[in-house]
């Protein structure tokens, strides 16, 4: 298995407060990538990372901040929690370069509620 | 509105029983991928097509690209329960850095 490690696991935390979620990766991939996933839309892209300091934003990224200050961990930060971010978040590593075959690893994902 | 819509999204069967999922956009990939996802857990690669018209066969699975490489689809034969799990299409945009996923097809499979 990829090292890919999500932390926390589960969290409930109350609408309004910041929450960040870390994604700790030992493969020295360099891409790195926040979805959530909500029944019937399978998985949405939140930002992805090209390297360290270098971010870009997916197609669900309003209400979402991310920060890499390392090549090992991609953090997400929900800035002021909505109920509509309920949901279970997946990082994933890549190292494209330009292959075309390239594959995903994930991690274990987190369950995350917004009472 | 996602770039990749799967269907059926969900399909309940008996074990023996053919099926197929497909995978449709309105948008070109240099790659299409299927992941397969059980609960509690990160999705996890099957297979990758990367030729337009390319079919791939895994066992009892087989995979295909569409010509124009904007599709997909998944046929399975003789389906067991042990194929039960969520089965998500995936493509590479942005010269393959951006790795975007359909809306998912749920797959129960009973004796």
């Amino acid at each position: 298995d990829a090292g890919i490690t999500q932390s926390p696991r589960h969290k409930v935390t109350e609408t309004g407060t910041p929450v960040t979620l870390r994604c700790h990766q030992t493969e020295n991939h360099r891409y790195m990538y926040w979805y959530r996933q909500d029944p019937g839309h399978g998985l949405r892209l939140i930002h992805y990372s090209y390297g360290v300091k270098d971010t870009d934003k997916g197609e669900v990224s309003d209400g979402y901040s991310v920060s890499r200050s390392k090549t090992e961990d991609f953090l997400l930060t929900l800035e002021s929690a909505t109920s509509s971010q309920t949901s279970v978040y997946f990082c994933a590593i890549s190292d494209p370069g330009l292959k075309r075959n390239t594959e995903a690893f994930f991690g274990q994902g987190t369950r995350l509620t917004v009472v | 509105t996602q770039l990749l819509e799967q269907s059926p999204q969900f399909l309940s069967i008996q074990e023996g029983e053919n099926l197929t999922v497909y995978c449709n956009s309105s948008s070109v990939f240099s790659s299409l991928q299927w992941y397969r996802q059980e609960p509690g857990e990160g999705p996890v690669l099957l297979v990758t097509v990367v030729t337009g018209g390319e079919v791939k066969k895994l066992k009892r699975l087989t995979f295909q690209f569409g010509d124009a490489r904007k599709d997909s689809s998944l046929h399975i034969t003789a389906a067991q329960p042990g194929d039960t799990g969520l089965y998500l299409c995936a493509g590479w945009t942005g010269t393959a850095s951006k790795l975007t996923f359909g809306t998912g097809t749920r797959l129960q499979v009973t004796l």
